[in-house]
């Protein structure tokens, strides 16, 4: 997976409990992202982060929040604002996010599950 | 509103045979496309990406074919292997690495 690791692989929640997936690159990468997978969906971009302290919301940001203190860590917290978290979250980093070829490389993901 | 769709949903093929995959896009303005292979439960790797120039693109068993003027991709897989069961992601790049549109996969299903 790239050098990208996620954890937990699988996690439960209580509804009205916020939780935090962690994501670690050892690539050098400058940018970083957070998408969520739902089935028969594409992937949707939740947050990302070109450089550390900064960060900017994707698509569905609603519910999420981010950190980037670290270049090689961005870590995900789902806040119980969040309606629907059940479902398969991806990370990603990319070298540079303005750069138009810039492959982004993704992590084996975490599986929310909210009971 | 920028879009890709892909089909088949899903496509079930015996051990051996090959098969087509689709993709169409509505991505303006273009920059690239990748198509992504994702095992059940991983994340997504890539195995192509495609520019505006490019027409024919191959990575072993894989051929991906991009047809710039119609918005039309497709992923070839020849002499299919158990291995290659997955979801294929296509996934356009509209200026950077930030404006991505993924579809939504075509699932496919390799039989012995």
């Amino acid at each position: 997976d790239g050098g990208i690791t996620q954890s937990p692989k699988y996690l439960f929640r209580k509804e009205g409990q916020n939780v935090t997936l962690s994501c670690e690159q050892n690539l050098n990468h400058d940018a970083m992202y957070w998408y969520r997978q739902d089935p028969g969906q594409g992937l949707r971009l939740i947050y990302y982060s070109q450089i550390v302290n900064d960060f900017q919301k994707g698509d569905i940001a609603e519910g999420y929040s981010v950190s980037r203190e670290k270049k090689e860590s961005f870590p995900l917290t789902v806040t119980s604002a969040q309606k629907n978290p059940t479902a398969f979250y991806l990370c990603a980093s990319s070298p540079y996010s303005g750069s138009v070829s810039s492959e982004q490389f993704f992590g084996p993901g975490t599986r929310l599950t909210v009971l | 509103k920028n879009q890709v769709e892909q089909s088949p949903q899903s496509l079930i093929i015996l051990e051996g045979k090959n098969c087509t995959l689709q993709c169409n896009y509505t991505v303006s303005p273009f920059s690239n496309l990748r198509w992504y292979k994702q095992d059940t439960g991983r994340g997504p790797v890539s195995l192509t990406i495609m520019t505006f120039s490019e027409n024919t693109k191959s990575n072993g068993r894989y051929t991906a074919t991009l047809d710039a003027d119609t918005k039309q991709s497709s992923l070839h897989i020849t002499a299919s292997q158990l291995s290659d069961s997955a979801s294929y992601i296509c996934v356009v790049s509209a200026g950077s690495a930030r404006q991505l549109t993924f579809g939504s996969g075509t699932q496919l299903t390799v039989l012995p």
